[in-house]
């Protein structure tokens, strides 16, 4: 596609219930990054794949979190027993290269865990 | 551990004026940034990068600055527009080069 698409855009989930967020990167892309954006503060890195190397999972809170990336391309983040301190913007990015041009964003889901 | 620092978190400035927004960063081993510019209920988007072999880029409108020696990073825009009002970030890639580290942001107030 034309750029990087999330779904949903918004989801509200009761707490412990478990969440999927799909990210569709850009077609090519073998860089994908997953990030989260709490209310009024900057990003905090998550996961990162690339290409069919191992992903860097350092960035994930706790072990309720977990990403794959299937074929290269889609990725499914996945919130296991969800808390209050879960509610963020997701955001999904793709690049084609890890160290020039930066990352296309997708726009996020907007998960609220009540 | 990576920090990416902003000095003002807030910024209004009067349409035409120019801006700048300023990035303080901790790691000396980065050595490529990028500015980055969200609007509301959108996903953060590349305005400019600079690898640390310059010390200034320009683009459209848009200037960044790089000094080193204090590890400061600036972004300058000229004439700024009601359509610059957006959350700034500044972003290093840290000492991995894998991944960005990102700041908290400054919030851009183009007044009319």
């Amino acid at each position: 596609g034309a750029g990087v698409s999330q779904s949903p855009s918004n989801k509200v989930t009761e707490k412990g219930k478990d969440v999927e967020l799909r990210c569709d990167p850009i077609s090519g892309h073998t860089a994908l990054y997953w990030y989260r954006q709490s209310l009024g503060q900057g990003l905090e890195f998550l996961i990162y794949f690339q290409g069919n190397s191992a992903p860097d999972k350092s960035g994930l809170p706790s072990d309720r979190f977990s990403a794959e990336r299937t074929g290269g391309s889609v990725s499914t983040l996945t919130i296991q027993r969800t808390q209050q301190e879960d509610s963020a913007v997701y955001l999904c990015a793709s690049s084609l290269h890890t160290n020039r041009g930066g990352y296309t964003f997708g726009s996020g889901t907007r998960l609220t865990v009540v | 551990g990576e920090s990416v620092g902003l000095h003002l978190p807030t910024l209004s400035v009067q349409e035409g004026d120019n801006s700048i927004i300023n990035c303080a960063y901790s790691n000396s081993a980065s050595d490529y940034f990028i500015w980055y510019k969200q609007e509301s209920g959108k996903g953060p988007q590349f305005i400019i990068d600079i690898r640390s072999n310059m010390d200034k880029r320009q683009g459209q409108r848009v200037t960044v600055l790089l000094n080193k020696t204090v590890k400061h990073l600036s972004l300058q825009i000229a004439a700024t527009q009601p359509g610059d009002s957006a959350v700034y970030f500044c972003a290093e890639n840290g000492y991995t080069g894998n991944q960005f580290y990102f700041g908290t942001g400054t919030s851009l107030t183009v007044i009319p």
